[in-house]
């Protein structure tokens, strides 16, 4: 099994703040998911990364995956409330890092 | 609606009975998979199934839990003589495939069932 570590745990910011969220692990992947759960809901997927240094942008999200393939991270831009909720990384081997909550405040 | 389901969305039971959950992949899925999630905390996995096999359920406590996926029919995971620890939200996932990674692999969610036990 392939851990993924994420971080910060817990973040909370002020609208229109930018954040930086990481997912890290020792091991090496063949792609990594994003996904934002919202509460009472499940995940939904946000963007899957498969090559090494690849940037991704979807509006204000910008994930990056290493050029190793063993970390993302996802850069939010002028963070809006809507962007609340918990931010899960997965790896190909079906395990989920234990996300990072984040609280967007008006 | 090709997205996945679950029912019931919430589930009742007292400690000793049966819970039953369901899951029907999006259409064209054939990769099942149910994850546990207790309140504040991340998806922790528990099984993965295709058609008629159990392809890894390492994550799947050894007694009292099983899951089946059908020829026909929904995916089913079982929990017999539930206790209050069970209580949790049960999430089920479908995917295209699964090899060496990638968007075949994606997995999509559906909205989870909260099995409640009192």
């Amino acid at each position: 099994t392939q851990l993924l570590e994420q971080s910060p745990q817990f973040l909370s910011i002020q609208e229109g703040e930018n954040l930086t969220v990481y997912c890290n692990s020792s091991s090496v992947f063949s792609s990594l998911q994003w996904y934002r759960q919202e509460p009472g809901e499940g995940p939904v997927l946000l963007v899957t990364v498969v090559t090494g240094g690849e940037v991704k942008k979807l509006k204000r999200l910008t994930f990056q995956f290493g050029d190793a393939r063993k970390d993302s991270s996802l850069h939010i831009t002028a963070a809006q409330t809507g962007d609340t909720g918990l931010y899960l990384c997965a790896g190909d081997d079906m395990r989920f890092g234990a996300g990072t909550r984040l609280t967007v405040k008006p | 609606n090709a997205g996945v389901m679950q029912n019931p969305r919430h589930l009742v039971r007292r400690r000793g009975q049966e819970a039953r959950l369901r899951c029907s992949p999006m259409k064209g899925h054939s990769h099942v998979y149910w994850y546990r999630q207790l309140p504040e905390e991340g998806l922790k996995f528990m099984v993965y199934l295709q058609k008629e096999n159990i392809i890894d359920e390492s994550g799947m406590p050894k007694e009292r839990f099983s899951a089946e996926f059908p020829k026909e029919g929904p995916s089913i995971l079982r929990i017999q003589q539930v206790v209050r620890g069970d209580s949790a939200a049960y999430f089920c996932a479908s995917s295209l495939s699964y090899g060496t990674g990638g968007f075949a692999y994606e997995q999509y969610f559906g909205p989870g069932t909260r099995l409640t036990v009192t």
